[in-house]
């Protein structure tokens, strides 16, 4: 069974950094791209970015670029998605999603990490 | 970033069918998948290339697409339908992009 877990809700402070993980399972890690998808409260979907573990091949919308990093371990078959400073407008859903390549759909989500920046 | 407009609610009476629209320039020749996301969960995958349905969505649930408009149609549409619907694509370069989404109501 495909399983994407993401690490749990964090509260953090304007300016903290931050890394929050996904840990895929049930597939060959290194054959799917694995995306990243922001939920601010109460609003949609956007694309932040996506990795191809085998590889570490990495795109970014134009929108998060330099705002975030996207990386991956493949050995320990998990995703990350960092911030060095992070701002109050950070707070939002972030979810991981699994996808056959960077122009093609999500087939298996993640159960959606919380973050709250707040002072 | 690529625009893809859908109408931000539909509402139907229980067992009517639903239709949902998502326009985009590039829909005739890019694929349209759609998301369902119930309250407080992760989005699911509906349809995808436009028509398919994945292993164990409904049959109720179909999707076409025709010039710049793809639609996904419930039929007999129930409360466990309602839902925030997402329609999702690419421009010509291939960059990925979200509808704004689409709030189906069933009363």
């Amino acid at each position: 069974e495909v399983q994407l877990v993401q690490s749990g809700a964090d509260v953090k402070k304007p300016g903290e950094s931050l890394k929050i993980s996904c840990k895929g399972s049930g597939y060959s890690f290194t054959t799917y791209w694995i995306g990243w998808v922001r939920q601010m409260p109460g609003k949609g979907l956007e694309w932040m970015g996506i990795i191809y573990p085998g590889d570490s091949d990495t795109r970014y919308s134009p929108s998060f670029q330099g705002q975030v990093t996207i990386s991956a371990d493949k050995s320990i078959t998990t995703a990350y998605l960092q911030w060095s400073s992070l701002k109050a407008s950070d707070t939002a859903m972030y979810y991981c999603a699994r996808s056959p390549s960077p122009s093609r759909h999500f087939d298996y989500w993640g159960q959606g990490t919380l973050v709250t920046v707040s002072s | 970033s690529y625009e893809l407009t859908q109408p931000p609610s539909v509402s139907v009476s229980p067992g009517q069918t639903a239709r949902i629209t998502c326009s985009g320039d590039t829909l005739p020749k890019k694929y349209a998948y759609w998301y369902q996301q119930k309250s407080g969960q992760a989005p699911v995958l509906v349809i995808y290339e436009d028509t398919k349905r994945p292993s164990g969505i409904p049959e109720k649930f179909s999707g076409s697409s025709s010039g710049t408009m793809a639609t996904l149609t419930i039929s007999g549409a129930q409360v466990e339908d309602e839902a925030d619907y997402y329609c999702y694509s690419t421009d010509s370069s291939g960059n990925p992009s979200f509808g704004g989404g689409t709030k189906l109501t069933v009363l």
